[in-house]
């Protein structure tokens, strides 16, 4: 599975539209990109998953570059319950069925 | 709610000794996977059971072990405890078909002393 690389933290004012950056420069054809949150403690969270054309859905809307190199997590109207660490994962169809959770970026939604 | 149920919350025990954490996965899902979560090692994939089957081993140590019974729900076994083994564990579940899509429970917190 490819490696993703995040910022390790972001700040957005509530109300504003939150854009959070992957860099998965090393995926490959058949490789999906999920994003996953996980609020203070609790479990990680699903939000979406794209594979090369952009996606959304009632939580959140991914941008997948053309040439799939990086991807962007939009949270379209943030609010203070979307502070959060949010992991952008990217892999295929096959293989291990695990998750691998990187670092993250640390949103911090500012009232 | 995710539907994934996790039992105990919390769990405060001593060096040595063991302990079972319990998971029942959403209805209907067949696979089980186990993560373990530390300040200093993020989240990492311990195990996977799929319909009473091992699956996948990720870095469990020796000293765990882990099984699926005929009901789905799923058991993780901690033994001869460290305190390095004081985390939070989480259960996740997902469909046949779309196990990218994981589920998760609402953790363990593993406290040793």
């Amino acid at each position: 599975d490819a490696k993703t690389t995040q910022p390790p933290s972001m700040d957005c004012a509530e109300g504003r539209a939150a854009n959070l950056p992957c860099n998965h420069s090393t995926i490959s054809g058949n490789e999906y990109v999920y994003w996953y949150r996980q609020i203070h403690s609790q479990g990680p969270q699903y939000i979406i998953h794209g594979l090369k054309n952009n996606e959304t859905n009632e939580m959140a809307s991914l941008i997948i570059t053309e040439d799939r190199k990086s991807s962007t997590l939009i949270l379209p109207h943030a609010t203070l319950r979307d502070t959060a660490v949010y992991y952008c994962i990217v892999r295929g169809p096959t293989g291990a069925n695990n998750l691998f959770f990187g670092t993250g970026t640390r949103l911090t939604v500012i009232p | 709610d995710s539907g994934v149920t996790q039992t105990p919350k919390h769990l405060i025990t001593a060096t040595g000794q063991r302990v079972t954490l319990r998971c029942s996965p959403r209805s209907g899902d067949l696979s089980v996977y186990w993560y373990q979560q530390s300040l200093d090692q993020g989240l990492q994939f311990l195990i996977q059971y799929y319909n009473g089957e091992e699956r996948a081993k990720g870095n469990i140590l020796e000293r765990f072990s882990a099984q699926q019974f005929p009901d789905l729900h799923s058991e993780l076994n901690l033994s001869s405890l460290e305190l390095g083994d004081s985390a939070l564990y989480f259960c996740a579940s997902s469909d046949r078909g779309r196990e990218e899509t994981q589920y998760f429970g609402p953790g363990t917190r593993l406290l040793v002393l």
